[in-house]
């Protein structure tokens, strides 16, 4: 059975700060890897995919890498800003079809302050 | 509207109660599903509705049931729930293509207490 397991927690840093959320998983064989972005009380934004095959994947501020070999995968963010606060989530597939589930960590509760 | 809608957005229920909460999509997505969000644990899958399979979580009780009358609607009708039950329930859907699954969108999710 597939466990994915986020460190740390929780983190609260100050504005302009680079961070890492850290991803684990215990199956490698996944199909793709997907990092979340809950508001409180909201539902899920999609931030970076990452298909098996890959290594990372960027956008904006966001790095996502994959080392799919050793069960990894990290959340980079530069300067990180206020409106960064958020709770990340990691997500890892088993398979290509639909009903191939997503198994969730329990997330990392990140707060930054101004 | 764009996106996953989900109605309503709050609810409050009694056990003996019967209800039903519904998503919508409008991103013209072949594939639905049902979360389950508790306080402290990580989204637990419960249901997929697609065009080549529909599956469940084996461990979701009998008191929830879906239904999905086509491709852009998806419902969870709740019976009988317990306590326990009260969490926030997230819809997503997503395009399946042969060879490649897409993202999933989420609604916003319908805030349920059970008392």
């Amino acid at each position: 059975k597939q466990e994915v397991t986020q460190i740390p927690a929780a983190l609260s840093v100050p504005e302009g700060e680079n961070l890492v959320l850290n991803c684990s998983f215990t199956d490698s064989a996944i199909y793709n890897l997907q990092w979340f972005r809950q508001d409180p009380g909201k539902g899920l934004t999609s931030l970076l995919l990452i298909q098996s095959s890959q290594r990372e994947q960027t956008s904006g501020r966001l790095n996502a890498s994959l080392d799919k070999s050793s069960g990894r995968s990290t959340l980079y963010i530069a300067a990180s800003q206020p409106g960064d606060s958020a709770t990340y989530l990691c997500a890892v597939r088993r398979g290509e079809t639909s009903g191939s589930r997503l198994t969730f960590g329990e997330g990392t509760q990140l707060t930054v302050n101004p | 509207e764009t996106g996953v809608t989900q109605t309503p957005r709050h609810l409050v229920m009694g056990m003996t109660n019967k209800k039903s909460l519904k998503c919508e999509q409008h991103l013209g997505h072949n594939a639905m599903y049902w979360y389950k969000q508790s306080a402290k644990k990580p989204l637990e899958l419960m249901f997929v509705y697609s065009l080549e399979e529909r599956v469940e979580n084996n461990s979701v009780p009998s008191r929830f049931s879906p239904e999905c009358p086509n491709s852009s609607h998806l419902f969870l009708h709740l019976h009988t729930l317990q306590p326990e039950d009260s969490a926030l329930y997230l819809c997503a859907s997503s395009q399946y293509l042969a060879g490649r699954q897409e993202t999933q969108y989420f609604g916003p999710g319908t805030r349920l207490l059970v008392l």
